[in-house]
């Protein structure tokens, strides 16, 4: 399966909002609600952000909301802060794979 | 706590054979799945597999099915991967990982281990 499609990368100052889009299919992104999005630290293992397309885990911060749109998924972080400089990934689920599929990632820089 | 820590860095020639090792911590190890993503330099992330300790079920990808094998050890929680005849192409991290599974879907990965750094090089 390819790869979603994901912006380079992203970049706003702090306190500022930025939104990453994640554009797939029918197939994957806008045909199931098992789309999540993981925060990658260089160096740190990948963190998950979001799952089921919007929902968070405890302990992630309301900064970071999630949306989808048709076959576009989106992941907003709001209030921007240093420490969200990363590396932000998204994945779905694909119709007859058996593993599912990611994006290929989106490099947020803090101004 | 979950904790998935994996075995260190390791330089491979090609042709050669890679086995990582994942051991896990925190949760019961037979009923959850325990998966391998790989991302290769300069790329995204890839699934390479997951494995079911419980009857030892397994799913490749596609692209790397006939090199790669997931096995577990129930007995001291732990998973590994091996890849055989590896390519300089095959150089990158790979992380072990806990998927969500909603019945026989995955749903996404909710922990993931430190990574493991492999090396292909002559």
């Amino acid at each position: 399966q390819s790869a979603l499609t994901q912006p380079p990368s992203a970049s706003g100052s702090p306190g500022q909002s930025v939104t990453i889009s994640c554009t797939g299919t029918s197939s994957d992104v806008g045909g199931y609600s098992y789309v999540s999005w993981y925060q990658h630290h260089p160096g740190k293992a990948p963190k998950l952000l979001i799952y089921d397309v919007s929902k968070r885990p405890s302990g992630v911060p309301d900064r970071f909301s999630a949306s989808r749109s048709g076959n576009t998924a989106s992941l907003t972080v709001s209030g921007l802060q240093a420490e969200d400089e990363a590396d932000y990934y998204c994945s779905s689920y694909v119709i007859g794979s058996n593993l599912g599929v990611f994006g290929g990632g989106t490099k947020l820089t803090v101004l | 706590e979950v904790q998935l820590v994996q075995s260190g860095a390791d330089v491979k020639k090609p042709g050669e054979s890679l086995k990582i090792s994942c051991q896990t911590s925190g949760f019961h190890f037979p009923i959850h799945w325990i998966g391998w993503v790989r991302q290769m330099p300069g790329r995204g992330l890839e699934w390479v597999g997951i494995i079911y300790p419980g009857d030892s079920d397994v799913r490749y990808n596609p692209s790397l099915q006939g090199r790669v094998t997931l096995s577990v050890d129930k007995s001291v929680s732990s998973a590994y991967l091996q890849l055989n005849v590896l390519e300089a192409s095959d150089s990158g991290m790979f992380y072990c990982v806990r998927p969500m599974m909603v019945g026989a879907v995955v749903a996404g990965i909710d922990f993931w281990g430190q990574g493991t750094l492999v090396t292909v090089s002559s």
